[in-house]
């Protein structure tokens, strides 16, 4: 049974810092592996998707890195801002295409 | 793009009464939605897949003459919570997957229910 663990479970950095979010999941036979943005009471933004022959994505001034072989992905945030504080939610699906969610990382950037 | 929008976007009501959810795709067609549940400080949890036309699939645990869902078009999904009870106060999140072979799932912006 796959279980996707986040850590850590809060974080809380000045801003301008480069900071990494780290994901781990037991089972390495996923199809993809996605990160997203959860904001306070809202819905969730997508912000990378890692297919699982993939190594990495980026997008801006986020990276994204996949090793299946140990079952971890990082998320790497440059620069950070403010408007970065939310909750970054890991993201596994199984062959079977079910989503498997960590708890996620809390994140305060702060001015 | 893929917007999915849920309504209401938050909704209190009583112990006891019926509150309906609506999922929609804004700008594409979906065969397939799904429906999550979130506790605060707890990861989503799959309640139930939406199929188009036809009975919806739930996962362990989530009763299906509680939660009650209808998808009764390719843009359209709901979910009714019946005589609702203080515990099933939570938000609740609907994704929408486009027809076709792609699997990705596009997420509304959720509903926060509570129940009094």
């Amino acid at each position: 049974k796959q279980e996707v663990t986040q850590i850590p479970a809060a974080l809380s950095v000045p801003e301008g810092e480069n900071l990494v979010l780290n994901c781990s999941f037991t089972d390495s036979a996923i199809y993809n592996l996605q990160w997203f943005r959860q904001d306070p009471g809202k819905g969730l933004t997508s912000l990378l998707l890692i297919q699982s022959s993939q190594r990495e994505q980026t997008s801006g001034r986020l990276n994204a890195s996949l090793d299946k072989s140990s079952g971890r992905s990082t998320l790497y945030i440059a620069a950070s801002q403010p408007g970065d504080s939310a909750t970054y939610l890991c993201v596994t699906a199984g062959n079977n295409r079910k989503l498997i969610w960590g708890l996620g990382t809390s994140l305060a950037v702060n001015p | 793009g893929a917007v999915v929008s849920q309504h209401p976007s938050w909704v209190i009501c009583k112990s006891g009464t019926s509150v309906k959810i609506e999922c929609r795709s804004l700008d594409f067609q979906a065969t397939t939605m799904f429906w999550y549940r979130q506790f605060p400080k707890q990861s989503l949890m799959l309640m139930a897949t939406s199929n188009e036309g036809s009975k919806a699939t739930y996962e362990q645990g989530v009763e299906k003459d509680k939660f009650l869902i209808n998808h009764a078009s390719l843009t359209l999904s709901t979910l009714t919570v019946t005589s609702a009870h203080p515990e099933d106060s939570s938000f609740y999140i609907c994704s929408a997957k486009k027809t076709g072979i792609s699997y990705e799932q596009y997420f509304g912006p959720g509903t926060r229910l509570t129940v009094t």
